[in-house]
């Protein structure tokens, strides 16, 4: 399979619930990316891993913990979560954190907490 | 405070005719810009991209224009076509520090048949 796959699709969850989102990338890509968009907002970078190593964490609360056990696999562990984080939650990947031709984008997991 | 802004949220433009869709931005750092494309229930696909060297760069029926002096990029369609129609974000990048694009609240593009 090509491209980045994210699971699941859709996920509802209550606020006490353990949960974890899975990006998976075929493309040899070694940077990837959690972007989350919520309504009526632009896409917000939340974590960047470069070669495994985790280079940004921009000011994600702690209920939202990555993990990247290798350059093609991404988790998004999510626990006690809040209504207001119900978003679409978006993998990209990219060659070297090189943005020449852009990211290539998942198709997302829609989260919805209730 | 939001660095890249499309303040129309939507367009409707007829098939064949030229869409416009624009951009601005803040941060006069920025360098590189791109814009990407949605489809409902997928994750946005990068379309075209142009350097802050150049003032215009062209793929097929897609063109970027962009003014540093207005801080305002632009992307046209033309001809349009129906299959255009999807939600088009703007993105902006520093190409030094971290690896980050700066999104729009994208715009969304309807061309009628």
């Amino acid at each position: 399979e090509t491209g980045v796959t994210q699971t699941p699709r859709h996920l509802v969850m209550g606020m006490t619930n353990k949960k974890s989102l899975k990006c998976e990338q075929h493309l040899g890509h070694n940077a990837m990316y959690w972007y989350k968009q919520s309504a009526k907002k632009p896409l917000e970078l939340m974590f960047v891993y470069n070669f495994k190593e985790q280079t940004e964490n921009n000011s994600v609360p702690s209920r939202f913990s990555p993990e990247c056990p290798n350059s093609s696999h991404l988790f998004l562990h999510l626990h006690t979560l809040q209504p207001e984080d119900s978003a679409l939650y978006l993998c990209a990947s990219s060659l070297g954190g090189s943005i020449d031709n852009g990211y290539t984008f998942g198709s997302g997991t829609r989260l919805t907490v209730v | 405070d939001q660095q890249v802004k499309q303040n129309s949220p939507s367009l409707s433009v007829q098939e064949g005719r030229i869409s416009i869709l624009n951009c601005d931005y803040t941060n006069s750092m920025f360098d590189y810009f791109l814009w990407y494309k949605k489809y409902p229930a997928e994750g946005p696909t990068f379309l075209i991209s142009i350097s802050s060297i150049k003032d215009k760069n062209e793929d097929g029926r897609f063109t970027v224009f962009l003014n540093k002096s207005a801080k305002h990029l632009s992307l046209h369609i033309v001809p349009s076509q129906p299959g255009d129609s999807a939600v088009y974000f703007c993105a902006a990048s520093l190409l030094t520090g971290a690896n980050n694009l700066f999104f729009g609240t994208g715009t969304r593009l309807t061309v009628i048949p």
